[in-house]
C-alpha cells in the first residue's frame, strides 16, 4: 500500500525558513517522479513542484520559484521541500503527492495527509 | 483567478445527477491536454476520480464519469448520494504558463 507521510509543519514568521519532509513506502520510490502540492485555507489547490526520479529534473511554480527548494534522498525513501523568504501568502497546508504521466500530462495518484504551514508575526 | 473556470458550488438531491463543468482555453484544455478530477472530501487530502478526461482508477464507482470538448470538460456525478458531498476539482496543463494548472473547485452539496 502507497503511503505518504508529510512532517515539518509549523509557524514561522515572515520572511523566515522550513524544511518539509515526505515519507514515502510501499512503492519503489526512486522510480516515481514527486510533487508538493498547496492548499490555502480555504482555497483551492496549487501545484508548487516537482522533482524527478533521478533528480534530474526540478520545476516549480512561478509563485515560489528561487525561494522554495525540492529535494530528495532516495536511499531514505523520503522527499523534501526547503521554504524560504516565506510570505504570509504561503500559509497552507502542503501535500507531497505522486503523478503519473498520461499523454501529453500528468496527474497526482497518491496523496499524502498534508503539513500546515502558517506564516505569521 | 483560477486558469481552468469552475462553478463555485453545485447541489442536487439524493439520486439525482449533478455535472460540474471547468472551462479553461487555448493554452491548456483547448490544445488538448487531458483533464484529470479529483474528490476532496471534509478535512481531507485530494482524492484521484477521473484522469485522461474519462477514465476511472480502480475502486471509484461507475457513479463518476468525466468528458472533454474543446475548452471544457466535465464531470457528471450520477445516482448522488450523501456522502459524494465534496470539493471536487478540476487539473490539466498550461502551455503559457509551462505549470499544471488546478480549477477553483465546486462544492457540491446533497440536498
Amino acid at each position: 500500500e502507497v503511503q505518504l507521510v508529510e512532517s515539518g509543519g509549523g509557524l514561522v514568521r515572515p520572511g523566515g525558513s522550513l524544511r518539509l519532509s515526505c515519507a514515502a513506502s510501499g512503492f519503489t520510490f526512486s522510480s516515481y517522479s514527486m510533487n508538493w502540492v498547496r492548499q490555502a485555507p480555504g482555497k483551492g489547490l496549487e501545484w508548487v513542484s516537482s522533482i524527478s526520479g533521478n533528480t534530474k529534473y526540478m520545476y516549480y511554480s512561478g509563485s515560489v520559484r528561487g525561494r522554495f527548494t525540492i529535494s530528495r534522498d532516495n536511499a531514505q525513501n523520503s522527499l523534501y521541500l526547503q521554504l524560504n523568504s516565506l510570505r504570509a501568502e504561503d500559509t497552507a497546508v502542503y501535500y507531497c503527492a505522486t503523478h503519473t504521466i498520461t499523454g501529453n500530462t500528468r496527474y497526482f495518484d497518491y496523496w499524502g495527509q498534508g503539513a500546515l504551514v502558517t506564516v505569521s508575526s | 483567478q483560477s486558469v481552468l473556470t469552475q462553478p463555485p458550488s453545485v447541489s442536487g438531491a439524493p439520486g439525482q445527477r449533478v455535472t460540474i463543468s471547468c472551462t479553461g482555453s487555448s493554452s491548456n484544455i483547448g490544445a488538448g491536454y487531458d483533464v484529470h478530477w479529483y474528490q476532496q472530501l471534509p478535512g481531507t487530502a485530494p482524492k484521484l476520480l477521473i484522469y485522461g478526461n474519462i477514465n476511472r482508477p480502480s475502486g471509484v464507482f461507475d457513479r463518476f464519469s468525466g468528458s472533454k470538448s474543446g475548452t471544457s470538460a466535465s464531470l457528471a456525478i450520477t445516482g448522488l448520494q450523501a456522502e459524494d458531498e465534496a470539493d471536487y476539482y478540476c487539473q490539466s496543463y498550461d502551455s503559457s504558463l509551462n505549470a499544471v494548472v488546478f480549477g477553483g473547485g465546486t462544492k457540491l452539496t446533497v440536498l
